[in-house]
């Protein structure tokens, strides 16, 4: 059974720091990862997407690797800004030939000014 | 706004009573997915249409709940005699096609009283 973890749960850093948030996942036959943040009381925000046959993607300041092999990926920030703070998750999709996919708990960012 | 809509967005009802929520996705993707989220935790799937046929339900998808896509577009899910038990985000997602970026609609936030 796919179990994905994410750590840490909760991180309170100061503006403009470059910081990393990790997932990392059981079974290593995904299809794809995707990372999303939410606000408060939100739906989900699509931030990026990773094909299992890709290593990486950037969007502006942020950029999330894979490591299948290894079941982690991480999603980098670069120059946190306050308005980067809420909940960050992530997906994977395609375990056992599903579609579904299987998310971790999320990681609380605070980025404080 | 991820071009998924979901009606209602806030749902406050008394336990035994039956509640319907709708989700409109984005008019070209086929496939269509429902979450359910509980505080501090990451989305749960619940179930996954293709056009208008349910391809998976999870065991959470107990006999009160139901879930349609009559004419492979809108989805509607029901659940019958509502418990405390269900009082939750339900998440609605899309995407073009498997294995493809999932788009989250806001939500229907459900309080079972």
């Amino acid at each position: 059974k796919q179990e994905v973890t994410q750590i840490p749960a909760a991180l309170s850093v100061p503006e403009g720091e470059n910081l990393v948030l990790n997932c990392s996942f059981t079974d290593s036959a995904i299809y794809n990862l995707q990372w999303f943040r939410q606000d408060p009381g939100k739906g989900l925000t699509s931030l990026l997407l990773i094909q299992s046959s890709q290593r990486e993607q950037t969007s502006g300041r942020l950029n999330a690797s894979l490591d299948k092999s290894s079941g982690r990926s991480t999603l980098y920030i670069a120059a946190s800004q306050p308005g980067d703070s809420a909940t960050y998750l992530c997906a994977v999709g395609g375990t056992s030939g599903t579609y579904k996919y299987i998310f971790g708990t999320g990681t609380r960012l605070k980025v404080l000014a | 706004d991820t071009g998924v809509s979901q009606d209602p967005r806030h749902k406050i009802t008394k336990r035994g009573q039956n509640v319907t929520f709708r989700c409109d996705p984005i008019s070209e993707h086929n496939r269509l997915y429902w979450y359910r989220q509980t505080l501090g935790q990451g989305p749960e799937f619940l179930t996954y249409f293709q056009n208008e046929a349910q391809l998976e339900k999870s065991r959470l998808l107990s006999d009160r709940f139901s879930a349609e896509r009559p004419k492979g577009s809108f989805s509607t899910l029901e659940i019958q005699r509502t418990e405390q038990g269900d009082s939750a985000m339900y998440l609605c997602a899309s995407s073009l096609s498997s294995y493809n970026e999932q788009f989250f609609g806001p939500g229907t936030r459900l309080t079972v009283l």
